[in-house]
């Protein structure tokens, strides 16, 4: 099946600073692309919507200015949670859509996942 | 957001024993997903439905995309331990705004002691 890598898989930061995560889709174009964020126990939170070359859109209660993110390339969004502080520490899951082809349809494919720690 | 309700929210198994789950929901589908999850890692898609009344299987599993297209449900048959997980479903809507995934609570599966 298709691939979509996450980078880093876990990170560390301290209180106040910025932190980057990056999905890539490995073999396929992605127009769309979504960030999830979860929590133990829990299903996936949809944070938001990221299409390429414009912006992301937003779920309710969202802070777009905190969680910016940004879809430069068909294969490429980030993910940089700004001025972190430890309740931003969740696990934050990307997904892909694969347009598919004229017999199968477009389905999406998740990331594996970045463990994300602010102290 | 608007959720899916899935059941059951957890099941014990035994190995070799077949293990059913459902998602229903009050909205309309264009399609289901099926999606598993291992701890600390991302949902792995398992199956994908698009038509109303679909059956698919992929090994051990069947799945089956709702008449009404409001619900679907997932089988796994003669399970083995590494069936272990949290299962997802998950409906897209196709809208005019953008199509996203609703997701239901998740299935917990866990195996007897």
């Amino acid at each position: 099946g298709a691939v979509v890598s996450q980078h880093p898989s876990w990170v560390i930061c301290k209180s106040g600073t910025s932190v980057k995560i990056e999905c890539r889709s490995l073999d396929f174009q992605a127009t769309t692309m979504f960030w999830y964020r979860q929590f133990p126990k829990q299903s996936l939170m949809l944070m938001a919507t990221s299409n390429e070359g414009s912006k992301a859109t937003y779920e309710q209660g969202v802070e777009k200015d905190k969680f910016l993110i940004n879809h430069a390339s068909l294969t490429l969004s980030t993910l940089t949670v700004t001025s972190a502080h430890p309740e931003d520490s969740s696990f934050y899951i990307c997904s892909a859509r694969d347009p598919g082809t004229a017999r199968s349809g477009n389905t999406i494919y998740f990331g594996e996942g970045s463990w994300l720690t602010v102290v | 957001g608007q959720q899916l309700n899935q059941s059951p929210q957890s099941m014990f198994i035994q190995e070799g024993e077949d293990v059913s789950m459902n998602c229903t929901s009050s909205s309309i589908f264009n399609t289901w997903l099926w999606y598993k999850q291992d701890p600390g890692e991302g949902p792995v898609l398992l199956i994908a439905l698009y038509k109303a009344g679909e059956l698919t299987s992929n090994g051990r599993l069947t799945a089956q995309f709702g008449i009404t297209r409001k619900d679907s449900f997932l089988n796994i048959s003669a399970s083995i331990p590494s069936d272990v997980g949290i299962y997802f479903c998950a409906g897209e809507m196709i809208k005019a705004a953008g199509n996203k995934l609703t997701f239901g609570g998740g299935t917990r599966v866990l195996v007897k002691p």
